[in-house]
Formats: C-alpha cells, sequence, structure tokens
C-alpha cells in the first residue's frame, strides 16, 4: 500500500531534550515536506527536501532540523524542544514537477506536547 | 508576499449544495490543490487545477481562474460525513506548496 509513514503517533517530552520525528514513503517520491499545524494557522511549512541531500528552509524552520540521506526518509529533529513547538506534525511526499496533478500524501500526523 | 485566504467558518443543511471560496497571490503558480481534512486527522487530496475552468468529480467541483487569482470548491448534495475542513493550496514557481488556513464546514441535519 503507498503511504507515508510517520512515528510516533504520540509524544510527551520535557523542555530540552532532543527527539526525533521519523517519516517514511514508499511510492519513490522525489518532493518531501514538514508541516506543523496549529488552530488558527493552519499548515505551515518547516523544512522540504526536492531530493536527496537537497534540503530547503520552509516558513517556520526555527528550532528544527532534517535530513534526507536516502529518497524514503526525512526525518524530523528537534535538538532542544520548547513548549511552542507543542503542535500537531504532518509529513507529506509528492512526486515533483509543475503541471502533475500530484497532490501531497500526507502522513497520519505526530501529535507532540513539550512540557 | 505569499497570500492564500479562504473563509474561517461556514454553515450548510445536509442535501444542499455549498461553495467554498478561495483567493490567492503567490510567486508564480503551477496549480492549486483543494485537501479535506477530518479534525484530529490528515489531509486527503480532493482535486488538482491548473487551467482555468471546471473540474468534476462526484459530487465535488473545482474550478479555477488564474487571472483573477480565484478558486471555488463547490459540494452538492451534502452529507453529515462532509463536516470537515477543507484547505485551499497553491504550488508556487518553485513547486512549494502553500497553504490557506481552511474552511471549517459544518453540515447541519
Amino acid at each position: 500500500e503507498a503511504q507515508v509513514t510517520q512515528n510516533p503517533r504520540y509524544l510527551i517530552t520535557v523542555t530540552g531534550k532532543k527527539l526525533t520525528v521519523t517519516c517514511s514513503q514508499n511510492m519513490n517520491h522525489e518532493y518531501m515536506s514538514w508541516y506543523r499545524q496549529d488552530p488558527g494557522l493552519g499548515l505551515r511549512q518547516i523544512y522540504y527536501s526536492m531530493n536527496v541531500e537537497v534540503t530547503d528552509k520552509g516558513d517556520v524552520p526555527e528550532g528544527y532540523k532534517v535530513s534526507r540521506k536516502e529518497k524514503r526518509n526525512f526525518p524530523l529533529i528537534l535538538e532542544s524542544p520548547s513548549p511552542n513547538q507543542t503542535s500537531l506534525y504532518f509529513c507529506a511526499s509528492s512526486l515533483l514537477g509543475s503541471g502533475q496533478g500530484h497532490g501531497y500524501t500526507f502522513g497520519s500526523g505526530t501529535r507532540l506536547t513539550v512540557v | 508576499g505569499q497570500n492564500i485566504d479562504q473563509p474561517t467558518e461556514m454553515t450548510a443543511t445536509e442535501g444542499a449544495i455549498v461553495q467554498i471560496n478561495c483567493t490567492y497571490q503567490t510567486s508564480g503558480f503551477n496549480g492549486l490543490f483543494w485537501y479535506q481534512q477530518h479534525a484530529g486527522e490528515a489531509p486527503t487530496f480532493l482535486s488538482y487545477n491548473v487551467l482555468d475552468g471546471l473540474e468534476e468529480k462526484g459530487r465535488f467541483s473545482s474550478f479555477l481562474s488564474r487571472s483573477k487569482g480565484y478558486s471555488y470548491l463547490l459540494l452538492k448534495e451534502l452529507q453529515m460525513k462532509d463536516s470537515a475542513s477543507y484547505l485551499c493550496a497553491v504550488r508556487d514557481m518553485d513547486d512549494k506548496i502553500i497553504f490557506g488556513k481552511g474552511t471549517r464546514l459544518h453540515i447541519l441535519p
């Protein structure tokens, strides 16, 4: 089954304790992206990647890191989480190329609480 | 700057028709998407428009006018399960996908 697998689904952590949220896709998609979703603010892009070893900042990259060492994986790293990073996070992937109706396939989401 | 506007909330009645509007101002345009998102779940792809006009897909249709920076999603024969948020998103010239804040649609019996 074509899918984006995101783990964990729920995570409660303490301020300053490094964490990683994993994301993996099995569709050979070039494009992968991380979003956070907060009430009243919608989906905001954190980082994106157009291919292996190519990553770029989105709209809200502060406090986050990513890596793209393999095409299928795009982990999100919070080196020193803070309470303002409490949010619902989504990983998404798609084929690349303008003019194609390839929307995102989203992972199931990770609800992160930083106390 | 990049901006996508859509109404925050709308209410409609089961069996009726509702139109959700979206206007956008982005750095170039390479297509517009509509997604549906139920509370606490991931968004799911509904439709894609890159050329002007109407795209119909069952009970859902999506319209695009590139010259006006405008799109709408039309939902017919509304069902209770259509209660969800609807997200308008635009792919810009750098292939970046930018989302609006979403429209929460309430369906009344």
